[in-house]
């Protein structure tokens, strides 16, 4: 049984980068049959994914293009986690963030969710 | 890339079939059978109840079901209990490794 768990701060200032960590149970992050998702939620902007990482005998990214330049998702084996990392945030990334294992195209796990706010 | 378009809102009373539509373009829901739906209670995470179009993951009950024509995907829920009550989004692959979901449907159960 796959679970996510995720961390993170819950509030952070403009201009300043949002971290997000997800520890994996119940599977490898270096999965060659998944892929490893962020996902966020607002008001404003619905449910919106924003990028993956992946291990098919290396590491691959996909990112959406409206974070494209701003994002960034890695792996870390060693904790079986993945992280996301959002630069230069405005109030317009106030959400909840998701992480989520993904496979044939869709979001089978989710993790629990983390309110991020973006204010000073 | 433009969420894909749902009713705000559907209603159905306990024991009847409720249908909501997802419409996309011939460049996401079109291209392919990579449609998924999801249920969200208030306050919880998405919940997969449909990937591939039509297919339920394990233990999702078969009362959901899934079809899709065209650039238009659909979700049906057959004897409607108050438990289903919740917001259900559809997904679909866009292209270049990226997804698309959704505005979202709240569904009251009468």
């Amino acid at each position: 049984q796959v679970q996510l768990q995720q961390s993170g701060p819950g509030l952070v200032k403009p201009s300043q980068t949002l971290s997000l960590t997800c520890a994996i149970s119940g599977n490898s992050v270096s999965s060659n049959s998944v892929a490893w998702n962020w996902i966020r939620q607002s008001p404003s902007r619905g449910l919106e994914w924003l990028g993956r990482t992946y291990y098919r005998s290396k590491w691959y990214n996909d990112y959406a293009v409206s974070v494209e330049g701003r994002i960034n998702v890695n792996s870390d084996t060693s904790k079986n986690q993945f992280s996301l990392q959002l630069n230069s945030v405005t109030p317009e990334d106030t959400a909840v963030y998701y992480c989520a294992e993904g496979w044939s195209s869709a979001f089978h796990i989710w993790g629990q969710g983390t309110m991020v706010t973006v204010s000073s | 890339q433009s969420a894909l378009t749902q009713p705000a809102s559907v209603s159905g009373s306990p024991g009847q079939s409720i249908t909501i539509s997802c419409t996309g373009t011939s460049s996401d829901v079109g291209r392919n059978n990579l449609v998924s739906w999801y249920q969200q209670h208030p306050g919880k995470a998405p919940k997969l109840i449909i990937y591939e179009s039509i297919k339920r993951p394990s233990g999702v009950s078969n009362r959901f079901s899934g079809s899709k024509s065209g650039n238009t995907a659909s979700l049906t829920i057959s004897g409607l209990q108050a438990e289903d009550e919740a917001d259900y989004y559809c997904c679909s692959y866009a292209g270049s490794s990226t997804w698309v979901f959704g505005g979202g449907t709240k569904l009251t159960v009468l």
